[in-house]
């Protein structure tokens, strides 16, 4: 079975571009996550959707950040314009309710450098 | 590809000894704990779980305490091997209502490095 498939792996692009990471959760996943790491901050949930609707942005840092998910087995995250402190790098996770556990699956991250 | 890089506390440990990797949580009315395991250039992996009803849960070589009185978590590593070298992370939710979803806090991490 296909874990959470990001896109693209490595992003390097100049200040005031579109950036936008891909991700395509697990199948049958009702929760998707976007998560920010960096050396300084660690990991911040930037946004979460339940059955594609968008539950908490609250950790979205400002309005060049949006994020979608237009069905179940797709969403985005983009910054625009891009900006040296928006390098980092971004991990898309699914989950699936069943009682609650805390297992996220994570993809293996895209990584942003914004020169 | 990093994870969070070099900052981390780390922890060296030998191969065959037990690690202990410690995390101290900051809401008290957190409810859930998770300990995932980060890889080099890989997304973070659930390792065990434990709810605040519990202060011991066991799995696979690993253990992990919770105390809540001082608000403190541990992953213990039995017989640590070079595959267990890796950031460690600590999270926590609350509370825990479906309508919240899996939403998790995620500590600063640990790295652990085995001597072989």
């Amino acid at each position: 079975d296909a874990g959470v498939i990001q896109s693209p792996r490595h992003e390097v692009t100049e200040m005031g571009q579109e950036v936008t990471l891909r991700c395509k959760p697990i199948s049958g996943h009702d929760y998707l996550f976007w998560y920010r790491q960096t050396m300084m901050r660690g990991l911040e949930l930037l946004i979460y959707f339940n059955n594609n609707v968008p539950i908490d942005d609250s950790g979205m840092p400002e309005d060049r950040f949006s994020a979608k998910m237009p069905n179940a087995s797709f969403s985005t995250l983009k910054i625009q314009p891009s900006e040296p402190r928006d390098s980092a790098v971004y991990f898309c996770a699914s989950s699936l309710w069943g009682g609650f556990t805390g297992e996220l699956f994570f993809g293996e991250g895209s990584r942003l450098t914004v020169l | 590809g990093e994870s969070v890089g070099l900052h981390l506390p780390t922890l060296s440990v030998q191969e065959g000894d037990n690690s202990i990797i410690n995390c101290a949580y900051s809401n008290s009315a957190s409810d859930y704990f998770i300990w995932y395991k980060q890889e080099s250039g890989k997304g973070p992996q659930f390792i065990i779980d434990i709810r605040s009803n519990m202060d011991k849960r066991q799995g696979q070589r690993v253990t992990v305490l919770l105390n809540k009185t001082v608000k403190h978590l541990s992953l213990q590593i039995a017989a640590t091997q070079p595959g267990d070298s890796a950031v460690y992370f600590c999270a926590e939710a609350y509370p825990m209502i479906k309508a919240a979803g899996n939403k998790l806090t995620f500590g600063g991490g640990t790295r652990v490095l085995v001597k072989p």
